[in-house]
């Protein structure tokens, strides 16, 4: 079972910062988190990860919590085009060994 | 990047019949694969990994006599849906686990089977 929660749903205006959260409140100490993104019909598409430090890339940045039992993702500034299911997922198993196991994911509609 | 390519993109079969889908990795080597079927507004849900060269490894509840995977070269997976019907109909994906940058997991573009 995933081990990650997130809302169904969530609006946000055009051009403005989404804040995505996910709890993941039995996440052990080795196991990374990861946010993938669906657009309809599509494959995921990845786009941040980490372990316990805040990352940031040219996509998103990956707030996570000093206990590690929660996280939030940052789009900066929300396009049309970042429509799509986010999917937070706690990778279950090692980096050679792991799989990626995905909850129900949150519908993200940015509306103009 | 990594770019996991997978064919055919839509496909439609007659009840009874079998369904060959291939993901492919096209400038990396992967030692392991992972199946994927996503139903209508549900989330995506892990099948099976399949590693090179041995058996795959399927997860509860999926019948590995149904859904035959081979792995045999580093570059190529294929999932068949044996004597499908259309309680198979879904959108089945695959993805690859790479060490070159990224997340270390590249997903292809899924494949649409309709069983009629």
């Amino acid at each position: 079972d995933a081990k990650t929660t997130q809302p169904p749903s969530m609006d946000c205006a055009e051009g403005r910062a989404a804040n995505l959260p996910c709890n993941h409140s039995t996440i052990s100490g080795n196991e990374y988190v990861y946010w993938y993104r669906q657009i309809h019909s599509q494959g995921p598409q990845y786009i941040i990860h980490g372990l316990k430090n805040n990352e940031t890339n040219e996509m998103a940045s990956l707030i996570i919590t000093e206990d590690r039992k929660s996280s939030t993702l940052i789009l900066p500034h929300a396009t049309l085009r970042d429509t799509a299911v986010y999917y937070c997922i706690v990778r279950v198993g090692s980096s050679n060994t792991g799989k990626l196991i995905f909850g129900q994911g949150t519908t993200l509609q940015v509306k103009p | 990047g990594a770019v996991v390519s997978q064919h055919p993109s839509r496909v439609i079969c007659k009840s009874g019949t079998s369904v060959k889908i291939e993901c492919r990795s096209l400038d990396f080597q992967a030692t392991t694969m992972f199946w994927y079927r996503q139903f209508p507004k549900q989330s995506l849900m892990l099948m099976a990994t399949s590693n090179e060269g041995s058996k795959a490894t399927y997860e509860q509840g999926v019948e590995k006599d149904k859904f035959l995977i081979n792995h045999a070269s580093l570059t190529l997976s294929t999932l068949t849906v044996t004597s499908a019907h259309p309680e198979d109909s879904s959108f089945y994906i695959c993805s690859a686990r790479t060490t070159t940058g990224g997340s270390g997991y590249t997903f292809g573009s899924g494949t649409r089977l309709t069983v009629v």
